[in-house]
């Protein structure tokens, strides 16, 4: 069935360091694969997504890779400071011509930034 | 701007009870849907609403239900309480357009003793 796994479960930096989270999801047909970030007591928060036909999309100091073939895709968080500590989830859907696609969440990767 | 609102933040039921959890969309849009999430897991896709039609469901029972209305809002409904339906539910809204990102709300957390 549909599925998406994510790695690490848990990631600790220094601050002004990077961080890479990896999933990797199974469904072929998926096109669409966003990123949420989740704080304590809150819902997930949208902050970059990707679609099938682009590689690679940057805002400031977030960016995420996608390798179609492999089934591949990455969140990179560069000069990570204390307030990007929360937990951050991948996800990949199949979407049509319009907006119906479900989500396929992975398991989710709690990054921690130390000061 | 208000984003999406769920109603209520908290809930205790028992097993066996009934819940009816709220949502409000994003303004501007006409798409709602559901998510489960338990502690420490990715939310799980339970159904989705548009033009008050049920348009996908995840592999939940019957006991889980939902509506939409005219306004766009939504309810989720579980009937038969389980000590396993535990979770946060988050209610997420977008557009039936091209390119839409999914927002969601703060979810409601229920506890079933």
């Amino acid at each position: 069935g549909e599925n998406v796994e994510q790695h690490p479960s848990t990631l600790s930096v220094q601050e002004g360091d990077s961080a890479v989270i990896k999933c990797t999801y199974s469904d072929s047909a998926s096109n669409y694969f966003p990123w949420y970030k989740q704080e304590l007591g809150k819902g997930p928060q949208l902050i970059i997504d990707i679609r099938s036909n682009v590689g690679e999309k940057k805002d400031q100091r977030i960016a995420v890779t996608l390798n179609k073939t492999a089934k591949h895709f990455s969140l990179h968080i560069t000069e990570t400071q204390p307030e990007d500590s929360a937990v951050y989830f991948c996800a990949a859907s199949r979407r049509g011509s319009s907006n119906t696609g479900k989500l396929i969440f992975g398991q989710g990767t709690t990054l921690q930034v130390k000061p | 701007d208000a984003g999406v609102t769920q109603s209520p933040t908290h809930l205790i039921k028992t097993r066996g009870q009934q819940v009816t959890l709220r949502c409000s969309p994003k303004s501007g849009h006409d798409t709602v849907s559901w998510y489960q999430q338990a502690l420490g897991q990715g939310p799980q896709f339970i159904f989705q609403y548009y033009e008050e039609e049920e348009r996908q469901r995840g592999n939940f029972p019957d006991r889980f239900s939902g509506h939409q209305f005219p306004n766009y809002s939504s309810e989720l409904n579980v009937n038969a309480l389980l000590l396993g339906d535990s979770a946060l539910y988050l209610c997420a809204s977008s557009a039936q357009i091209i390119n839409s990102p999914l927002h969601f709300g703060n979810g409601t957390r229920l506890t079933v003793t």
